[in-house]
């Protein structure tokens, strides 16, 4: 059974940097790769980046986060990384990593992230 | 870019649900629907815009091709008071979400 866990949200001054985690257990490599989605507080749902679990599909960002957000992968342990740098209030949200691969489809409970002074 | 409507709706339990989701360009068919309750991740309940995920109940129902999609509740239950979501993955790996429907109690 898949499981992603999101840990390492908390709160960071703006202007701060942040790195989150989400470690898979019971993946199948068969899935083309993992997602950041977030969900600001009383917002909807936004997709903040991917990365391919091979070489195929690399690494893709929202316009919003390109250049402030880096996706990377440690294979070893199975653990995805989302590293956020010049974090503005805007950016605090519940941050959930996901793999979409229908009919599987598969989210941690998310890890929130509050960006203030 | 998915925009969905209407933002919130009041129904009542037996009352036929639809919720509609535009794509501001042709998707095929590569729509799903989502529901989230509060606290909780989404839930997949359709995609290819009209297969059930397993598991689903069969009172949820979508379709649409294109630009146009419709997610419809046949006889809304108390369990199906939630947001739903709309996403495009014809994109993939950028995918992207509708703004949400609220689904309340009338």
């Amino acid at each position: 059974q898949v499981q992603l866990v999101e840990s390492g949200g908390g709160v960071v001054p703006p202007g701060g940097s942040l790195r989150l985690s989400c470690v898979a257990s019971g993946i199948s490599f068969s899935f083309l790769g993992m997602h950041w989605v977030r969900q600001a507080p009383g917002r909807g749902l936004e997709w903040v980046a991917f990365m391919g679990f091979d070489g195929s599909y690399g690494e893709h960002y929202a316009d919003a986060m390109r250049g402030r957000f880096t996706v990377s992968r440690d294979k070893s342990t199975n653990t995805l990384y989302l590293e956020m740098s010049s974090l503005k209030p805007d950016d605090t949200a519940v941050y959930y990593c996901a793999i979409f691969a229908a009919p599987e489809d598969f989210w941690g409970q998310g890890v929130l992230v509050t960006v203030s002074s | 870019q998915l925009t969905q409507s209407p933002s919130s709706l009041s129904a009542s339990v037996g009352d036929r649900v639809t919720v509609t989701c535009r794509a501001s360009q042709g998707i095929v068919g590569a729509l799903a629907w989502y529901q989230q309750k509060p606290g909780k991740p989404p839930k997949l309940l359709i995609y290819d815009a009209s297969t059930l995920q397993s598991g689903v109940p069969s009172r949820f129902g979508g379709s649409g091709s294109g630009t146009d999609f419709t997610l419809t509740i046949s006889s809304l239950q108390p369990e199906d008071f939630a947001t739903y979501y709309c996403q495009q993955f014809h994109s993939y790996p950028q995918v992207t979400f509708g703004g949400g429907t609220k689904v309340e109690i009338k």
